[in-house]
């Protein structure tokens, strides 16, 4: 167990919707990443928040967005959703900024339909 | 931005053969360089990283070297076992390669 809590583990829904994946970070961590993981692609980063605050975002689409709030947890809300965003998306966090080791949830599977 | 290139994609091998992954890197900024393995179904986990002021590092099977001049880092695993069958990803800043699937055969 890497100490990071993902909720909901699956999720369907259907094109044009709008939905809300949850992070919690292992205790302590100050940092969470956001990855999008598709059916036999790489880790596409997202997005990383430090201490509340937005450090580096990556290839997100404008329809996503995400924040991390003051107790650390973090919220991806991903909007007028199209059949290419059905993936698996995982958070991990880490204790510091970068070049430190991240832990990943277990990660969320979207279905969009 | 960081661009990291991860080969090969596929790897297959037999039981107590060696292993080796290489990836590049584009930013001579970045500093650190995990290595994440991820089993069917699971999530990444890492298993060996450096640092860019050591050369190389070594964790019983498994080692890592770089080459800060180049801007090359790659992974070995040697005495390749069943249970080492999985995608490694490397991984420079907020940047993974693409995944190498390995495959040991018994």
């Amino acid at each position: 167990d890497s100490g990071v809590t993902q909720t909901p583990k699956h999720l369907i829904t259907a094109t044009g919707q709008r939905v809300t994946l949850r992070c919690s970070p292992r205790s302590g961590d100050l940092s969470v990443y956001w990855y999008q993981q598709s059916l036999d692609q790489g880790l596409q980063f997202l997005i990383h928040y430090y201490n509340g605050e937005e450090r580096a975002k990556g290839n997100i689409l404008e329809r996503f967005s995400a924040q991390q709030f003051p107790d650390l947890h973090s919220e991806l809300n991903l909007s007028s959703l199209e059949l290419g965003d059905s993936a698996l998306y995982f958070c991990a966090s880490s204790a510091l900024d970068l070049g430190t080791p991240l832990h990943f949830g277990n990660g969320t599977r979207l279905t969009v339909t | 931005g960081e661009n990291v290139e991860q080969h090969p994609s596929t790897l297959s091998v037999q039981e107590g053969d060696s292993a080796v992954i290489k990836c590049t890197y584009s930013d001579s900024a970045s500093n650190y360089f995990p290595w994440y393995k991820q089993e069917l179904g699971k999530r990444p986990q890492l298993i060996i990283d450096i640092r860019s002021n050591v050369g190389e590092k070594k964790d019983q099977r498994i080692a890592v070297t770089l080459n800060k001049t180049a801007k090359h880092f790659s992974l070995h695993i040697t005495e390749t076992q069943p249970e080492d069958s999985a995608v490694y990803f490397c991984a420079a800043r907020l940047t993974f390669g693409k995944g190498t699937l390995l495959t040991v055969n018994p």
